[in-house]
């Protein structure tokens, strides 16, 4: 079976850090784009980061841009999100997604919850 | 870059249908979508992707029930036989050659 799991959510100040972490299951990890998607408090679904399976290719939302770095350790199966210079606005749940064959995502972590706040 | 509109709400009775719209920006109206479903309380789920000429390939599990297809810049998703937990927020999605892109989503009531 298929599987996301991500962790490293925290309550944190603003000006904080935090490592996102998602660890995949079930697939062939290193031969799959994955990306980073978060949704805040009562709101819909953000594209954050993307980092791409070959290449190295790494993309980011102009809302993260110079504060947030995705990485990646296929000998881990692990997707990374460090997050840096953190804002109320950053608070949200964080997802990882696995990019499919179809290029949609097509898998789901359970999610990571981060909260800004002093 | 490419745009999608969706309605904020939509309802329909238990063992009807409903039929969700996605709307691309004209100059992207040949852009491949796909659907995500979110149960309250739930990590999103992946329904299914729609081509630009109606083709549709769903997910693993996903049921009959669901079906997708398309007209122009819009991108269907169409529910049959509405059951009490279709009850969920509806996104879609598409993506470029550098970012991904999130509808703001149809919270489906059923009635």
């Amino acid at each position: 079976e298929v599987q996301l799991l991500e962790s490293g959510g925290d309550l944190v100040q603003p000006g904080g850090s935090l490592r996102l972490a998602c660890v995949g299951s079930g697939f062939i990890f290193s031969t799959y784009d994955m990306s980073w998607v978060r949704q805040a408090p009562g709101k819909g679904l953000e594209w954050v980061s993307s980092f791409s399976s070959t290449g190295g290719n790494r993309y980011y939302a102009d809302s993260v841009k110079g504060r947030f770095t995705i990485s990646r350790d296929n000998s881990k199966n692990t997707l990374y999100l460090q997050v840096n210079s953190l804002r109320a606005e950053d608070t949200a749940i964080y997802y990882c997604g696995r990019v499919g064959l179809e290029d949609s995502i097509d898998t789901w972590g359970q999610g990571t919850a981060v909260t800004v706040s002093s | 870059q490419p745009a999608l509109t969706q309605s904020s709400s939509a309802s329909a009775s238990l063992g009807s249908s409903v039929k969700l719209t996605c709307t691309l920006n004209s100059r992207y109206d040949t852009y491949i979508i796909a659907w995500h479903q979110q149960q309250p309380g739930e990590a999103p789920r992946y329904l299914m992707k729609i081509e630009g000429s109606g083709r549709y390939k769903k997910g693993t599990g996903v049921p009959d029930r669901f079906s997708g297809s398309s007209s122009g810049a819009d991108r269907y998703l169409t529910i049959s036989n509405l059951q009490s937990e279709d009850e969920a927020y509806y996104y879609c999605e598409t993506w470029d050659s550098s970012s991904r892109l999130f509808g703001g989503g149809t919270k489906v009531t059923v009635l």
